[in-house]
């Protein structure tokens, strides 16, 4: 079957890192992607990656295995204003394109 | 601002009814996605389309259906409503379809 895990909360300190995982396992693969999503508000584009490796883009940085289903979101000198729920999303080329997201893992940043 | 617009911004209807959200993606931009968000069920893909075509089906119930317009603009029809039908519904677009989507406010409907 289809399914993205990630976990449900997470809480690190201003100016620390966290690493946010996402495990996966989907009948196609087409591209992985990670987004930032703010209480009430609309998901905003963090990073995609379709090839293994890591990413880096600016604070953040996203790394892929595809053999093992695994990525990662890294998040450097955290800020307050990183509070806010991250979204896995996997694109299942298998499933007529379809795109799969996790449920989220909302991040607590304490002062 | 991501240059995707969506109305209304909030909906207030009942049981059985049908409503339409609208979407204009960002210039340029030939895909449109929908998704629904829950509290209980997270972001759920329901459809995407491709320069007026359906290129992707999700989790879309029968009673929801969508199109694009030539112009691009798309709509989302959902009807005899049920209670669990009462969402956010965003809609997203991106240049190519396998790029980085640009979500809209989202349209909260309240089904009571």
């Amino acid at each position: 079957g289809q399914n993205i895990d990630q976990p449900t909360e997470m809480t690190a300190t201003e100016g620390a890192i966290v690493q946010i995982n996402c495990t996966y396992q989907t009948s196609g693969f087409n591209g992985l992607f990670w987004y930032q999503q703010h209480a009430g508000e609309a998901p905003t584009f963090l990073s995609y990656n379709v090839l293994d490796g890591l990413e880096e883009k600016g604070r953040f940085s996203s790394f892929l295995s595809r053999s093992k289903g695994y990525s990662y979101l890294l998040l450097k000198e955290l800020q307050m204003k990183d509070s806010a729920s991250y979204l896995c999303a996997v694109r299942d080329e298998g499933r007529d394109d379809k795109i799969i997201f996790g449920k989220g893992t909302r991040l607590h940043i304490l002062p | 601002d991501s240059g995707v617009t969506q109305t209304p911004k909030h909906l207030i209807t009942a049981t059985g009814q049908r409503v339409t959200l609208r979407c204009s993606p960002r210039s340029g931009d030939l895909s449109v996605y929908w998704y629904q968000q829950s509290l209980d069920q997270g972001l759920q893909f329901l459809i995407q389309y491709y320069n007026g075509e359906e290129r992707a089906k999700g989790n879309i119930l029968e009673r929801f259906s969508a199109q694009q317009f030539p112009d691009l603009h798309s709509e989302l029809n959902l009807s005899s409503l049920e209670l669990g039908d009462s969402a956010l519904y965003f809609c997203a677009s991106s240049s190519q379809g396998r790029d980085e989507q640009y979500f809209g406010p989202g349209t909260r409907l309240t089904v009571t």
